[in-house]
């Protein structure tokens, strides 16, 4: 019944480690996103997908790689994890870009608190 | 540029008080949405009401109401009678035509004091 889901909710992990952040959404959306949302609750968009394809690719150093096998799925892949990347990530699905689906919201999985050791 | 501005970073207030949250944006689109999100202690974030360039109505929901106005570039947020319960980090976005970008504003923490 979950929109969004995202797992795991919680990752605790070494610096080094590499870790993978997997979501799915179930709403027949075409667009997928991850953010990384800090301690002071900013919310920064990483990546997003539409149709499997990258379309927005922000300042983001390239130990993180997302991947996208279809549009209801976008995984996020860490490399050698630093004590910066803890944070809380969360994906978020919305449909297509054209003037009638402009007012649709971004729906939001529940986030994974990553923290780094 | 586009962008979303939410000066207040925190507020304190006693339940039952009466609270605004602001929210300026800035686009060149004439055809745009402005959205509000709650996202409280638990984490989540959830979407509360959007509104379209074309339409300043304002909206009242329960407690909530948004009031929208072009000329100030604003989409503002008063919560009526508040409770304990809405407390929590509320974000304004603005999405205007043509990109599949979501911009949120910094976000203003609200404390509801008992």
């Amino acid at each position: 019944d979950t929109a969004v889901s995202q797992t795991p909710k919680y990752l605790v992990t070494q610096m080094g480690n590499d870790k993978s952040i997997k979501c799915e959404q179930n709403l027949g959306h075409d667009t997928m996103y991850w953010y990384k949302q800090d301690s002071k609750k900013f919310l920064k968009i990483m990546f997003s997908y539409n149709n499997k394809e990258l379309i927005i690719n922000e300042t983001v150093p390239n130990r993180f790689s997302p991947k996208s096998p279809d549009k209801a799925h976008l995984n996020l892949h860490i490399n050698s994890l630093e004590l910066g990347d803890s944070a809380v990530y969360f994906c978020a699905s919305s449909q297509g870009v054209g003037l009638r689906t402009l007012n649709q919201p971004q729906h939001f999985g529940d986030g994974t608190r990553l923290s780094i050791l | 540029a586009q962008k979303v501005t939410q000066a207040q970073t925190e507020i304190s207030v006693v339940e039952k008080e009466d609270v605004t949250l602001d929210c300026v944006y800035e686009t060149r689109d004439t055809t745009y949405y402005l959205f509000w999100y709650k996202q409280p202690p638990s984490g989540e974030l959830v979407f509360l009401i959007r509104r379209n360039s074309f339409d300043e109505q304002n909206e009242i929901s329960g407690r909530y109401s948004w009031n929208f106005q072009k000329s100030t570039s604003s989409f503002n947020f008063t919560i009526t009678a508040s409770q304990v319960v809405d407390s929590a980090v509320y974000f304004c976005a603005l999405r205007y035509s043509g990109t599949y970008k979501y911009i949120f504003g910094t976000g203003t923490r609200l404390k509801v004091l008992a």
